[in-house]
This record gives structure tokens, sequence and C-alpha cells, in this order.
């Protein structure tokens, strides 16, 4: 059973526009959101992260929403640029003394220049 | 430099010999864990450690072993690959469980 789902497995923006990657989560006891980038042969890289008591946490060009009715979160880039094109990880976890957490299987952006 | 150092970055081998995939972080972490990402399945996690001699399993443990005898390393062990282990690998770090993990550079196995 997939936790966190990350449906569109690619993605294809133009440069300069909005790229937007979704991720839907299905246990509800998550309570922080978190998202990755990964260039071809190398290790993943924290990108942004949202705890489940706000709605919204930007940095620079990285916006992440989060939707907790929804079960729901997004990560928005801004404008976007090709050296964004990788794969974006989402990865939730739940609080607690083993908390783990669980990621999607990633979804693959490509900005066109 | 803050980093997590996996060695060998590429190993092909055969059925049944036993390596170990070494991993070691220089940040003091105390959360360490493994993963290994196949296509469409994302990244898995394998086994964790809280802390020194403390491990757990993850959700595909199946095969491996781990062992934590000192904060900054944590091996982990193919006593007996076989080709559905055929993956590539990353060890990872951080403070806590629930804190960002920094990531190695990934490993790429390969049994035949």
């Amino acid at each position: 059973d997939q936790q966190v789902k990350q449906n569109s497995p690619s993605l294809s923006v133009q440069e300069g526009r909005i790229s937007i990657l979704n991720c839907d989560y299905t246990n509800s006891m998550f309570d922080y959101f978190l998202w990755y980038k990964k260039y071809p042969a190398e290790g993943p890289t924290f990108l942004i992260s949202i705890s489940s008591i706000k709605d919204k946490n930007e940095d620079g060009r990285f916006t992440v929403f989060l939707n907790k009715s929804a079960k729901h979160l997004s990560l928005h880039i801004v404008p976007s640029q090709p050296g964004d094109s990788a794969v974006y990880f989402c990865a939730a976890s739940a609080t607690g003394a083993n908390s783990k957490l669980t990621f999607g299987k990633g979804i693959t952006l490509s900005v066109r220049p | 430099e803050a980093q997590v150092t996996q060695n060998p970055r590429y190993l092909i081998t055969v059925t049944g010999k036993k390596l170990t995939v070494t991993c070691s972080q220089n940040m003091n972490h105390e959360y360490m864990s493994w993963y290994r990402q196949d296509p469409g399945l994302g990244l898995r996690q394998i086994y964790y450690s809280m802390n020194v001699e403390v491990t757990d399993k993850g959700d595909v443990p199946e095969g491996y072993k781990v062992s934590r005898k000192e904060k900054r390393n944590f091996p982990l062990i193919l006593e007996s690959p076989s080709p559905n282990q055929t993956s590539l690998y990353f060890c990872a770090s951080s403070f806590i469980s629930s804190q960002p993990q920094h990531f190695g550079d990934g490993t790429r196995l390969s049994i035949l």
C-alpha cells in the first residue's frame, strides 16, 4: 500500500514558466513533509519542507503548499530554469520516536530552454 | 565539508558472494538509514539506526544486514546476494529521524 503517491511520472515545462509538482498521501498521521531533488549519478538533496501546522512554506523560487483536508501537497517552482531538470521526490513522516521518511516514486521534471 | 560517503560506487558481482557496502558520515548524526531505488518504486527503506548499537528493519529488509558499532559508520551487508538485489543503494543520515536527511551519492550494485 503506497502511502505517498506521485501519480505523474514526468512533467515538461518551458523555461520561465511555473512548474507544479503534486503529491498525495493516505496516512493521516503524517505531519511533516519534504521535497528532495535528485540529479543523475548523485544522491537526493533536501529542497524544502513543511510542517502540518502550516499550509505554505516558501524558499526563493520554491514554494510548498499543503492541503491537509485533501491530503495533498504541491511544489511550485517559479520561474523554472533548465537547471531544475531533475527527479523530485515527495516524502512524509509522522511525529514519534521512530518516525521514518516514506517516499513517493518521484517525478521527472524537464525544463525546456 | 559535510558529507555521506559510500563505497564502492559501482559493483558487479555474482550470486552468493558476500559483499559489504560501507557508509560513513562526518556530521556526528545519530540517525542513519539505507534505501534502495528501483524503477517505478521510488526510494524504499531497508534498515535504519537511531544510534550506536540500535538498528531496526525498514520496509524491505529481507536479504540484508547492518551494524552500527560506531556513530559515523553504518555498513550494509549482503550475506548471499541474489539478482533481485540488483539496485541503486543510498545511505543517508540526520540528527534525528524526522529531520531532512543527507544522502550519499549512491552505490549501483549488479548481481549476476
